[in-house]
């Protein structure tokens, strides 16, 4: 089946830093979500981005689906943006979502 | 406004009961899905459903079993919950595009 990895698996940030999270996936694919799981758990939709690139405030997706990745970008980052993000992308049959293992960041203020 | 509400959000119970983890929509989705979340795997699928009466097996399938007997509910059995099944659940829907939408998630401690 497909593979997903995502890098790095561990961030620290200063508040008001920038950052790149990265996810690779194997096969070619259709769909690409971003995920973020705040401290409570759960599990909050960032994008939907099968290609292409998409802005939501201070966050940023792309996805080069030719080359096989996503970068999620976070600006000016701040505490509440702590959590794990993952990313997600379909199985080669169907609609099942096959997840990365997550980038667990960390916001200090 | 739509949404996905699962239930009931904690649960502890015992070794060799049965459990069953609600999920219910309002989106009118015709896929649904379960996911276990455990420390060092991830999101794992378990039984997903792309319509009434339609159930399949997802990679951890194994001790659950799921029905679907109308678009808005996929409930998950644990049929004799065993301490391997602590975890917390993940109920997911979406249209067919393949973007999905989770619930809140329940948690489970098998004693």
């Amino acid at each position: 089946g497909i593979q997903v990895e995502q890098s790095p698996p561990d961030l620290i940030l200063q508040e008001g830093a920038n950052s790149t999270l990265r996810c690779n996936f194997s096969d070619s694919v259709n769909n690409l979500q971003w995920f973020h799981q705040n401290p409570w758990g759960q599990l909050i939709n960032l994008f939907y981005i099968p290609s292409g690139t998409k802005q939501n405030g201070r966050l940023s997706a792309t996805t080069v689906a030719t080359e096989r990745y996503s970068l999620l970008y976070i600006s000016s980052s701040q505490t509440t943006d702590s959590g794990v993000y993952f990313c997600a992308v379909p199985h080669r049959w169907g609609n099942k979502l096959v997840f990365g293992a997550g980038t667990i960041l960390r916001v200090k203020s | 406004d739509a949404e996905i509400t699962q239930s009931p959000r904690h649960k502890i119970t015992e070794t060799g009961r049965q459990v069953t983890l609600a999920c219910h929509q309002t989106w009118n989705h015709n896929n649904m899905f379960w996911y276990r979340q455990d420390l060092g795997h991830g999101l794992r699928l378990i039984h997903y459903s792309y319509g009434v009466q339609d159930t399949n097996k997802g990679e951890v399938s194994d001790g659950y079993s799921v029905s679907r007997s109308n678009t808005e509910d996929l409930p998950l059995t644990l049929e004799s919950a065993a301490s391997s099944q602590t975890s917390v659940y993940f109920c997911a829907s979406g249209r067919g595009t393949g973007e999905l939408f989770f619930g809140e998630g329940s948690r489970l401690t098998v004693l």
